[in-house]
């Protein structure tokens, strides 16, 4: 499984865009980058996922570098609502696959 | 969309007993469940996996005769952590797929269960 790294806590101001770097440098061809968030005390949520194309949903989307090795989550119009660990894991496109979370980013949306 | 629902949302208990913690899919069918655990301001820890009926398979290091999983349904899934200590309070959350469907690569989480051993 690929390895994933985040910065460790962000903010923006409401109404803002935030935008989430994550690296994957030792992504392997097959697997895609999904991305879920935690919002305190409550259980993650899926936000996004994606293998090359860049994707946009009405949640969010996702910009992945044409290598691959990295991939930034963009939320266009961030809300105080949104603040949550955002969580960038690598892993195949299978039901049955286990998310392996790594620290994720911490991020604040300021009034 | 799918839901996944945790019983209980909280439960204390004192040390040495058991307590068992349910995880339902509610609208669908989940042949694959799966088990995490939480401790404050950490990230979820991959604990099992659970496959309705056979055996739940362990991550390295959790204590399968500690942390005992049953899935005899397609919609239920338990976790029974036995003899429980204050170490293992904790913030237990389960998660779902739903298989078939367009979107069976998302992963539905339940809500959680606070587990608080005295």
């Amino acid at each position: 499984d690929a390895k994933t790294t985040q910065p460790p806590s962000m903010d923006c101001a409401e109404g803002r865009a935030a935008n989430l770097p994550c690296n994957h440098s030792t992504i392997s061809g097959n697997e895609y980058v999904y991305w879920y968030r935690q919002i305190h005390s409550q259980g993650p949520q899926y936000i996004i996922h994606g293998l090359k194309n860049n994707e946009t949903n009405e949640m969010a989307s996702l910009i992945i570098t044409e290598d691959r090795k990295s991939s930034t989550l963009i939320l266009p119009h961030a809300t105080l609502r949104d603040t949550a660990v955002y969580y960038c894991i690598a892993g195949l496109m299978d039901s049955s696959y286990k998310l392996i979370f790594g620290s994720g980013t911490r991020l604040l949306v300021r009034p | 969309g799918a839901v996944v629902s945790q019983h209980p949302s909280r439960v204390i208990c004192k040390s040495g007993t058991s307590v068992k913690i349910e995880c339902r899919s509610l609208d669908f069918q989940a042949t694959t469940m799966f088990w995490y655990r939480q401790f404050p301001k950490q990230s979820l820890m991959l604990m099992a996996t659970s496959n309705e009926g056979s055996k739940a398979t362990y991550e390295q290091g959790v204590e399968k005769d500690k942390f005992l999983i049953n899935h005899a349904s397609l919609t239920l899934s338990t976790l029974t952590v036995t003899s429980a200590h204050p170490e293992d309070s904790s913030f237990y959350i389960c998660s779902a797929s739903h298989p078939g469907q367009p979107h069976s690569y998302e992963q539905y989480f339940g809500p959680g269960t606070r587990l608080t051993v005295t």
